[in-house]
């Protein structure tokens, strides 16, 4: 069964830390994979998106990265601000025709 | 939101009851969805549409039906409400390529409570 585990489920982080969020699939066969952003209250948003060639992928300070060999992903954010806090989902697709297959999330807290 | 909105925002009904809620795209998009998302799950797909009059059955599709009459417009209906259906249900859209293949442009959602 195609499914995407995430870890933790949550994290609380100091102001200007660093942080990474942990994305494992059993997705096959593998066509790309998205990391989305969802804050309280609204519908999530691309963050970025990485296709079995790519192994790195940044946006501003956020960095995700792909081993397909693994099946492995991460989001790692740089220099957190309270505007981070959201929960971060990861997003699966397998080639043709078919459903993504999302992550429950993790819910991440940036507190001064 | 890009130019997708959802109606109404807030909703709570009673067991029984119809319930419709609407999605309106300005994007031209399409592909369009519903999904629901609660609490220990993922986004869980509902119904989809590739097209005027061309609907699917996503995961989690009993209880509820779809229809899109306008490229604009996706009606998700829930014809008698159950508190299982009490969510959070998003509306995505996206381009041509097929489903998992483009990126899904989600809508603010919309919170039904049924008592």
């Amino acid at each position: 069964k195609n499914q995407v585990e995430q870890s933790p489920q949550s994290l609380i982080i100091l102001e200007g830390k660093n942080c990474t969020l942990q994305c494992n699939y059993t997705v096959s066969p593998f066509s790309n994979l998205r990391w989305y952003k969802q804050d309280t209250g609204r519908g999530p948003v691309s963050l970025t998106i990485m296709t079995f060639s790519e192994n790195t992928k940044s946006n501003g300070r956020y960095t995700a990265t792909l081993d397909a060999d693994t099946k492995q992903s991460s989001l790692h954010i740089t220099a957190s601000q309270l505007s981070d806090s959201a929960s971060y989902i990861c997003v699966v697709s397998a080639s043709g025709n078919t459903p993504l297959v999302f992550g429950k999330g993790t819910r991440l807290s940036v507190i001064a | 939101d890009a130019g997708i909105t959802q109606s109404p925002r807030h909703k709570v009904t009673e067991t029984g009851t119809p319930v419709t809620l609407r999605c309106h795209q300005t994007e031209n998009h399409r592909y369009m969805y519903w999904y629901r998302q609660d609490p220990g799950h993922g986004l869980r797909l509902i119904h989809y549409s590739y097209g005027v009059k061309d609907t699917d059955k996503g995961e989690v599709s009993d209880g509820y039906s779809v229809s899109r009459s306008k490229t604009e417009d996706f009606l998700l209906t829930l014809e008698s409400a159950t508190s299982s259906q009490t969510s959070v249900y998003f509306c995505a859209i996206s381009g041509t390529a097929g489903l998992g293949q483009e990126t899904q442009y989600f809508g603010p959602g919309t919170r039904l409570l049924v008592l």
